[in-house]
């Protein structure tokens, strides 16, 4: 049973588009939400992440969404550029002890020059 | 800052034989973890330390594997008898007990099982 999903495997974009990433989860116990971005042959990297608390936040280009309600949450990339193409993956994270990441499948996005 | 490291970054081996990984992490980071993944899947979580304690294990992690953090730096992920299904991507990541789950993750190391 998937906890966090990522519904769409691939998003193509146009260079300095916006870029609209979606990720949905089903456990309401999930206290802290987490975006990666994967290139090939490295580790993710943390670009940024959102409390429970909190409907949204934002860093440089990008910024996360959360609709609780929804148990939704997106990510916002303005302008995209041809080095946002990578695996972005949403994680997700009970908080406190229960610290562990639970990952969706992970979205490719391609930006077009 | 030399962020996490983890090696070795590949490992070739036979399936029956033993293999041990090892992670070094952010050095003023307090817990560790393990996660393991296969292609076209997110990472999935295997273990966690907190200091030299074993704070949570997966249900995927079967008898077959262990894990130790001697001292509360660096950390080892053995896997015993190794099959054909162990073959993956484990990745190591670490973070301070903050409240905020931000954990930071080393390169990996690829393990193919023949």
């Amino acid at each position: 049973d998937q906890q966090v999903k990522q519904n769409s495997p691939s998003l193509s974009v146009q260079e300095g588009r916006i870029s609209i990433l979606n990720c949905d989860y089903t456990n309401s116990m999930f206290d802290y939400f987490l975006w990666y971005k994967k290139y090939p042959a490295e580790g993710p990297t943390f670009l940024i992440s959102i409390s429970s608390i909190k409907d949204k936040n934002e860093d440089g280009r990008f910024t996360v969404f959360l609709n609780k309600s929804a148990k939704h949450l997106s990510l916002h990339i303005v302008p995209s550029q041809p080095g946002d193409s990578a695996v972005y993956f949403c994680a997700a994270s009970g908080g406190g002890a229960n610290s562990k990441l639970t990952f969706g499948k992970g979205i490719t996005l391609s930006v077009r020059p | 800052d030399t962020g996490v490291s983890q090696n070795p970054r590949h490992k070739i081996t036979k399936r029956g034989q033993n293999v041990t990984f090892r992670c070094d992490p952010i050095s003023e980071h307090n817990r560790l973890y393990w996660y393991r993944q296969t292609l076209g899947q997110g990472p999935e979580f295997l273990t966690y330390f907190q200091n030299e304690a074993q704070l949570e294990k997966s249900r995927l992690l079967s008898d077959r594997f262990s894990a130790e953090r001697p001292k509360g730096s660096f950390s080892t992920l053995e896997i015993q008898r190794t099959e054909q299904g162990d073959s993956a991507m484990y990745l190591c990541a670490s973070s301070l007990e903050t409240g905020r789950d931000e954990q930071y993750f080393g390169p990996g190391t690829r393990l193919t099982v023949t």
